[in-house]
């Protein structure tokens, strides 16, 4: 079946912007997170979606950062008047959330870069 | 908070090497542990997992053991190949409220292999 896709793949994009990160889990998951990747930081968690369920928005860095998940199914991340420090690959994954060792399946990740 | 340290990079090895990278963790509870791969160009994919101490993950001639007493899910391999050259992430996530959590990601470490 399909997995999770993200759009667009890459975003470049100019400080000051707003920028909007698309994410399509695999059908049927009912959890949903958003990581990122810098060069530096590894991976960081950003907000996490479980059903119906109050986000956990405890990774995001500013209030600039913001998602919301439609439908319990796609997710569109937010960052307003970006910052050449919100370069990145912003990653989306989703799960079965059934317990803790669920398995994570990871998009292929948009990667955006502010000039 | 919970955490994962992982062996920096880059590890260089020459095919049929053997390999290790050492992971080690710190979480209150019993966290399930995961180590992900990251090909070049490609999407984060699983590795292999494990879910509770002593369990034993594997998948394409990696492993990896839970040690709790120790704190480590250490990767190995016995034989590496070029095609193994790419980034491993070690990460865990807590069970919470009968669902699982973000992952946690160590820094991840860059293996280059040689013919």
């Amino acid at each position: 079946g399909a997995g999770v896709s993200q759009s667009p793949s890459n975003k470049v994009t100019e400080k000051g912007k707003d920028v909007e990160l698309r994410c399509d889990p695999i059908s049927g998951h009912t959890a949903l997170y958003w990581y990122r990747q810098s060069l530096g930081q590894g991976l960081e968690f950003l907000i996490y979606f479980q059903g119906n369920s109050a986000p956990d928005k405890s990774g995001l860095p500013s209030d600039r950062f913001s998602a919301e998940r439609t439908g319990g199914s796609v997710s569109t991340l937010t960052i307003q008047r970006t910052q050449q420090e919100d370069s990145a690959v912003y990653l989306c994954a989703s799960s079965l959330q059934r317990g803790g060792g669920e398995t994570q399946y990871f998009g292929p990740g948009t990667r955006l870069l502010v000039l | 908070g919970d955490s994962v340290t992982q062996m920096e990079g880059p590890v260089t090895l020459s095919e049929e090497a053997f390999l290790t990278i050492n992971c080690t963790y710190t979480a209150t509870g019993y966290p399930s542990l995961f180590w992900y791969v990251q090909y070049p160009g490609e999407g984060l994919q699983l590795l292999l997992k494990a879910t509770k101490a002593d369990d034993k993950g594997s998948n394409k001639g990696f492993e990896a053991t839970y040690r709790k007493e120790t704190t480590s899910f250490h990767l190995e391999k016995g034989s590496v190949q070029v095609s193994d050259s790419a980034v491993y992430f070690c990460g865990l996530n807590q069970l919470a409220n009968q669902a699982g959590t973000a992952l946690i990601f160590g820094k991840g470490t860059t293996l280059s292999v040689s013919s």
